[in-house]
């Protein structure tokens, strides 16, 4: 199964919006709506703040929203702040594996 | 609140065996499916295994299969991967994570552990 395709960088300045894309197959993003995004700082476990495409857990500001279109699933944050600075994974259910994550990008907030 | 507490990772030699332990809490264990996930250093997550609330039912990474096996003790709530024939790119920190959705898997992980690292080396 390969994994999930997202930009290696992203940046933005405070109070910005950006996206990160990720591209998938039909046998996964395309095919399901399981799709889930991960906020995770240096050192320290994975954060859930997006499920089944655009729902966010307790706790999530809803500056981070998540939508898909196709096989590619997206999540915006609007309103950069600087402790949005981390890497973000994407990750599907997926019909053979059962699941696939993304190679992750880094954000950056400048 | 939900913990998840992993033990068990160190330094081995290549072909040699380790066994990670996941200690669950602040929920009911035997309702829910789990899962290991890696991440090698400075690279992305990799999944690695699922087991089913029961331990029926079971899934694995083709870079594992045959090699590592999930198994459970909900009377214990603890989760376990034995990791036979270990490798040099089986390095990474290993994490339990929790599947929220306690009726079909959804491939979404809402609780993590903190990790702990299993580094294959001679």
């Amino acid at each position: 199964q390969s994994a999930l395709t997202q930009p290696a960088s992203v940046s933005g300045s405070p109070g910005q919006s950006i996206t990160i894309s990720c591209t998938g197959t039909s046998s996964d993003v395309g095919g399901y709506n399981y799709v889930s995004w991960y906020q995770q700082h240096p050192g320290k476990a994975p954060k859930l703040m997006i499920y089944e495409v655009s729902n966010r857990p307790s706790g999530v500001p809803d500056r981070f929203s998540g939508s898909k279109s196709g096989n590619t699933a997206s999540l915006t944050i609007s309103g950069l702040q600087a402790e949005d600075e981390a890497d973000y994974y994407c990750s599907s259910y997926t019909s053979s594996s059962p699941v696939v994550f993304g190679g992750g990008t880094k954000l950056t907030v400048l | 609140q939900v913990q998840l507490v992993e033990s068990g990772g160190g330094l081995v030699k290549p072909g040699g065996s380790l066994r990670l332990s996941c200690a669950a809490s602040g929920f009911t264990f035997s309702d829910y499916y789990m899962s290991w996930i890696r991440q090698a250093p400075g690279k992305g997550l990799e999944w690695v295994s699922y087991i089913s609330s029961s331990g029926s039912t079971i899934y694995y990474a083709d870079s594992v299969k045959g090699r590592f096996t999930i198994s459970r003790d909900n009377a214990k709530n603890s989760l376990y991967l034995q990791m036979n024939s270990l490798r040099a790119e089986d390095t990474a920190v290993y994490y339990c994570a929790r599947e929220p959705n306690i009726v079909v898997v959804t491939a979404t992980f809402d609780y993590w552990g903190q990790g702990t690292l299993v580094t294959v080396s001679s």
